[in-house]
């Protein structure tokens, strides 16, 4: 089993649309959750840390449920800019902060 | 604010040819820092990662080698490329303790 695991996609959706990521994990002892977002041809930024309560940062929604060794994104109201690569990122206790990250879904927002 | 310097953009070498790609990192101090590779329509690939000036942890057995001669500095060498070389060569860099990594903006190395 993959350490962390995402749809590739594409997802193809219509500007305005609600999208919703999902990416699991293999490590019940993974310590930290982020998402990033890399263009096509650029270098992976980061979107927002994901926290055990939730959080949210504009039109994105970040959940975490530990239980289930799942993360999810939210986008609500897509723009055209949102198209990109999605990747689910994990570290794990005693990594040295090295990051584990997911393939990524592509995400392709149109008018 | 911290701010990550990678050079060149763009690379092309023959077969067997020497690299040295160089990442430097300025406003912070000790960061651990990362080299990536991404294959084209690949994930990332985490190549070495140094916590420290002289200290360089491999991940992957290859013909590279990274080196850190400063705080704030790390390089990425190979003494002959080889086809499998090619691809989308990233620096990171972040505190400890499970901090995100922001990245460099990249060098596209292709060689023929």
């Amino acid at each position: 089993r993959k350490e962390v695991e995402q749809d590739p996609g594409p997802f193809n959706v219509p500007e305005g649309a609600t999208v919703a990521f999902n990416c699991t994990y293999s490590n019940s002892a993974s310590q930290s959750f982020f998402w990033y977002r890399q263009d096509c041809r650029k270098e992976p930024k980061l979107l927002m840390s994901v926290y055990s309560s939730g959080n949210e940062d504009g039109r994105f929604t970040a959940q975490l449920n530990r239980a289930s060794q799942y993360i999810s994104l939210l986008i609500r109201d897509s723009k055209l800019s949102d198209s990109a690569t999605y990747l689910c990122v994990v570290t794990n206790r005693g990594s040295q902060g090295n990051l584990i990250f997911g393939k990524g879904t592509k995400l392709s927002v149109k008018p | 604010s911290q701010t990550i310097h990678q050079w060149p953009a763009t690379l092309v070498q023959p077969v067997g040819s020497p690299l040295s790609l160089e990442c430097t990192v300025e406003g912070t101090s000790n960061p651990n820092l990362y080299w990536y590779r991404q294959a084209a329509g690949r994930g990332l690939q985490l190549l070495f990662y140094s916590v420290g000036i002289g200290q360089i942890s491999s991940e992957v057995p290859q013909n590279l080698s990274a080196s850190r001669p400063q705080d704030r500095q790390f390089i990425l060498s190979s003494k002959k490329l080889l086809l499998s070389d090619s691809g989308f060569y990233l620096c990171a860099w972040s505190t400890r303790d499970n901090q995100p990594q922001h990245f460099g903006d990249g060098t596209r190395l292709s060689i023929l």
